[in-house]
């Protein structure tokens, strides 16, 4: 199974803040990677698919880079409604895994 | 806009069943494979299936933990995607959400929890 390495776990940031979240597969994947965001209580919302494309709706502070095995996710001005937990995911085999995910919170 | 409401969660014992819905609207949802995943407590999101569209001939595929145990299916003229759960054990007590799609997942649900537990 393809394994995914997500870091930081949890980051502080202060609003305006530049954030960058990383992550590695354990092999290459390609730019079958998406990123994600999920509140507390509601349901996870896709920011990011195949790497670097933003999903229709989603600011454009938001961003995805990479291929082959490392990954990175920026948001370029950090907002208040940004706080949350951001997941990646690979879909390089159909079982799509996802990484452990990074709790970003407001410092 | 996208909507997907799962339903039919609730406390049930070991060895029994239940059967999760995932009611949709918004898009055509004849067109789209459905995935399910679960979040047990403290621990990450899990796969569990799919079911593809039945243009690409509806067909399933489960992890592992599930097989053989677990069955998704859909409705197309009703849109809703069915979970069914057989000899549920303590370890797949989760939240379940339903998604569209099956490698990039576009929408998800609000999640239904189940508790296996005596």
């Amino acid at each position: 199974d393809i394994q995914m390495t997500q870091s930081p776990s949890s980051l502080s940031a202060s609003v305006g803040d530049r954030v960058t979240i990383t992550c590695q597969a354990s092999q290459d994947i390609r730019s079958y990677l998406n990123w994600y965001q999920r509140k507390p209580g509601k349901a996870p919302k896709l920011l990011i698919y195949d790497a670097s494309n933003l999903e229709t709706g989603v600011p454009s502070r938001f961003s995805g880079s990479g291929s082959g095995t490392d990954f990175t996710f920026t948001i370029s001005s950090l907002q208040p409604e940004d706080i949350a937990t951001y997941y990646c995911q690979q879909y390089d085999n159909l079982l799509g895994t996802f990484g452990q995910g990074t709790k970003l919170e407001i410092k | 806009e996208v909507q997907l409401v799962e339903s039919g969660g609730g406390l049930v014992q070991p060895g029994r069943s239940l059967r999760l819905s995932c009611t949709a609207s918004g898009f055509t949802f004849g067109d789209y494979a459905m995935s399910w995943f679960r979040q047990a407590p403290g621990k990450g999101l899990e796969w569990v299936g799919f079911i593809k569209g039945k243009t690409h001939g509806g067909t399933t595929d489960y992890a592992a933990s599930v097989k053989g145990r677990f069955t998704i299916s859909r409705d197309d003229s009703r849109s809703i995607a069915f979970l069914q759960m057989n000899s549920l054990k303590t370890e797949d007590t989760a939240v379940y959400y339903c998604t569209r799609g099956v490698t990039i997942f576009w929408n998800w649900g609000q999640g239904t929890l189940v508790t296996v537990s005596s």
